[in-house]
């Protein structure tokens, strides 16, 4: 079956520190790779996503590329501000199980001044 | 664009009773809704798929007839928890597929329902 596993937390970095979230994958076929990011107390925001291998996910400074030969998804982002401060979750997505997503366990950042 | 909407945000009942939760893609045709059930520092689980027009297809383990879903139309799905109990308490997450991007969920904001 399809899992993701994700680099477990919490992880706490200082401000304008480089930021590397792990996120390997295991699936059928070949799925499109996602990471969400949640706020407290709210529901899940796509962060960003990528469908096919070599593709790199970006948004937010944030970055991800869907490596196939590490079946990898690595999320990184070069200088972290405190409103970074969120969980992130890893998913993906393949059309076998009927597009449902499967999550990683996410991972909980904290960014302190 | 591709936002949804929960309803309510927040919720408080007394044991027994039922309570409907709401979710709506604003600006965008969601042919299949998910509802999700996320515990405190824990990931998300699926309860159910919501398919528009049929019958939702429920996880193992989740009581169809203690979580009713209903997706009446392209833009809205709800979900009813009957008979609530103290152990029903938890953070549920909707989300939308896009019809036009099937890969792509879209998650509602949550909604927190304790039951007293």
């Amino acid at each position: 079956g399809n899992s993701v596993t994700q680099m477990e937390g919490p992880v706490t970095l200082s401000e304008e520190a480089f930021l590397t979230i792990n996120c390997t994958y295991t699936a059928t076929g070949y799925p499109s790779l996602f990471w969400y990011v949640q706020y407290p107390g709210e529901g899940l925001q796509l962060l960003l996503k990528a469908t096919k291998a070599d593709d790199k996910g970006s948004n937010k400074g944030f970055e991800a590329t869907y490596r196939k030969e590490t079946t990898s998804f690595h999320l990184e982002k070069g200088s972290v501000q405190v409103s970074d401060s969120a969980v992130y979750f890893c998913a993906l997505s393949a059309r076998i199980s009927g597009s449902r997503l499967t999550f990683g366990e996410g991972t909980q950042l904290t960014v302190n001044p | 664009g591709a936002v949804v909407s929960q309803h309510p945000s927040r919720v408080i009942c007394k044991s027994g009773t039922s309570v409907k939760i709401e979710c709506r893609s604003l600006d965008f045709q969601a042919t299949t809704m998910f509802w999700y059930r996320q515990f405190p520092k824990k990931s998300l689980m699926l309860m159910a798929t919501s398919n528009e027009g049929s019958k939702a297809t429920y996880e193992q383990g989740v009581e169809k007839d203690k979580f009713l879903i209903n997706h009446a139309s392209l833009t809205l799905s709800t979900l009813t928890v009957t008979s609530a109990h103290p152990e029903d308490s938890s953070f549920y997450i909707c989300s939308a597929r896009d019809r036009g991007a099937t890969d792509t969920q879209y998650f509602g904001p949550g909604t927190r329902l304790t039951v007293l």
